[in-house]
């Protein structure tokens, strides 16, 4: 089946520090791959993409490269700010079936 | 309108309402979709419209749960008899023409007591 398995947080950053959240996929085929990011109050919005194997998708200073050996799209930020904090979701998308699985999400706190 | 407007924002209901959320997407978004999220966990999948044909609504939880979109473009999701376990946030999400670019609303938070 196709499913998403990301890092439990919640993840608590001093500003500046360096940001991981480890995501792995299980997937048939050949998935896109989706980092979801939802300030507080609002919808989940877009924060960057790869449709293929070894794609780096980058948005913000945020970045994630599709690795298909380790099934996995970590999301990176060199140096987090406030504003960052968020709940990021990462997802897969199936053509076939037009539909979205998302992981359970990582609370994101940056601490000035 | 400018993105996908969801309404009521909160609703409170008591076991065993009944409950319509409507959805309001982007205009010309062929593609819509209702999501569910419980508290702590990421969205689940409820079911996908495409204009007014409903595709696809195997992420339904039970025959206590209906969408339409009789007109492809506003949605609601109807739920009969509401349960404690239907407590969470629906979100709702519209794209151009199908495919992974998907704008969601803000959700509506749906509280059964």
């Amino acid at each position: 089946g196709n499913s998403v398995t990301q890092m439990e947080g919640p993840v608590t950053l001093s500003e500046e520090a360096f940001l991981t959240i480890n995501c792995t996929y299980t997937a048939t085929g050949y998935p896109s791959l989706f980092w979801y990011v939802q300030y507080p109050g609002e919808g989940l919005q877009l924060l960057l993409k790869a449709t293929k194997a070894d794609d780096k998708g980058s948005n913000k200073g945020f970045e994630a490269t599709y690795r298909k050996e380790t099934t996995s799209f970590h999301l990176e930020k060199g140096s987090v700010q406030v504003s960052d904090s968020a709940v990021y979701f990462c997802a897969l998308f199936r053509n076939t079936g037009n539909q979205f699985y998302f992981g359970t999400g990582t609370s994101l706190t940056v601490i000035p | 309108g400018a993105g996908v407007s969801q309404s009521p924002r909160y609703k409170v209901a008591k076991r065993g309402q009944d409950v319509a959320l409507r959805c309001d997407p982007i205009s010309g978004h062929v593609s819509l979709f209702w999501y569910q999220q419980a508290l702590g966990q990421g969205p689940e999948f409820l079911t996908y419209f495409q204009n007014e044909a409903q595709l696809d609504k195997s992420g339904l939880p039970s025959d206590r749960f209906f969408a339409e979109r009789p007109e492809g473009s506003v949605s609601t999701l109807k739920i009969q008899r509401t349960q404690q376990e239907d407590s969470a946030v629906y979100l709702c999400a519209s794209s151009l023409a199908g495919g992974d670019k998907l704008f969601f609303g803000s959700g509506t938070q749906l509280s059964v007591l």
